[in-house]
């Protein structure tokens, strides 16, 4: 199976700040890398497909880069709704496998 | 747009069989693939399998032969069961839609999720 590795666990940001997050795949991946947005209580929200395009509907102060094993999701300047964990998935290979999360708060 | 919604027992007892079933509403279960996704306590996000309206499956290895998935599409629905279960399969368990392009297959939307606690 693919290992998805993402840094860090957790962080505390502010309103406004640059944020971004890490994910690091075991093997290469090419693109094949989403992004998501988990709140409690709330379906998780699909932000970034295949490494960089933003899903219809998402802010775009949410960007995604990389490519063959490191990824990293960006998020230009922080708003309060941001605040939540955020997951990588791999689709290249099955099983298809997410990263541990990264919850971001206050 | 697409609105998926998990059912089912929150309560189940080891060594039974974990059965939940997702209604897809506000369009067509036709010509997608639908997946279950879990997330125990604590824990990350684990891909359990997809199942296509034809009635193929793929199922990630971890879960052997213990899940089969299943399409209605008469019901627009589609279900999940996990036989066996043990404490392990405590989580919170979502569906979702398989979204996919040439360069990625992803899950969107989501249900809300339900958890199922695995206790005597």
């Amino acid at each position: 199976d693919i290992q998805m590795t993402q840094s860090p666990s957790s962080l505390s940001a502010s309103v406004g700040d640059r944020v971004t997050i890490t994910c690091r795949a075991s093997q290469s991946i090419s693109n094949y890398l989403n992004w998501y947005q988990e709140k409690p209580g709330k379906a998780p929200k699909l932000l970034i497909y295949a490494a960089s395009d933003l899903q219809t509907g998402v802010p775009s102060r949410f960007s995604g880069s990389g490519s063959g094993t490191d990824f990293t999701l960006t998020i230009s300047s922080l708003q309060p709704e941001d605040f939540a964990t955020y997951s990588c998935q791999q689709s290249y290979s099955f099983p298809w496998t997410f990263g541990q999360g990264t919850k971001v708060d206050i | 747009q697409v609105q998926l919604q998990e059912s089912g027992p929150g309560l189940v007892k080891p060594s039974e069989t974990l059965s939940l079933t997702c209604t897809v509403s506000g369009g067509s279960i036709s010509s997608y693939r639908w997946s279950w996704i879990r997330q125990p306590p604590g824990k990350g996000l684990e891909w359990i399998g997809f199942v296509y309206t034809s009635g193929n499956t793929n199922y990630n290895p971890s879960f052997k032969s213990r899940v089969t998935t299943s399409v209605d599409t008469s019901k627009n629905q589609f279900s999940l069961h996990l036989n066996s279960v043990t404490a392990a399969d405590t989580a919170v368990y979502y569906c979702a839609r398989v979204g996919y392009s040439t360069s990625s297959d992803w899950f969107d939307p989501w249900g809300q999720g339900t958890l199922v606690t695995v206790s005597s």
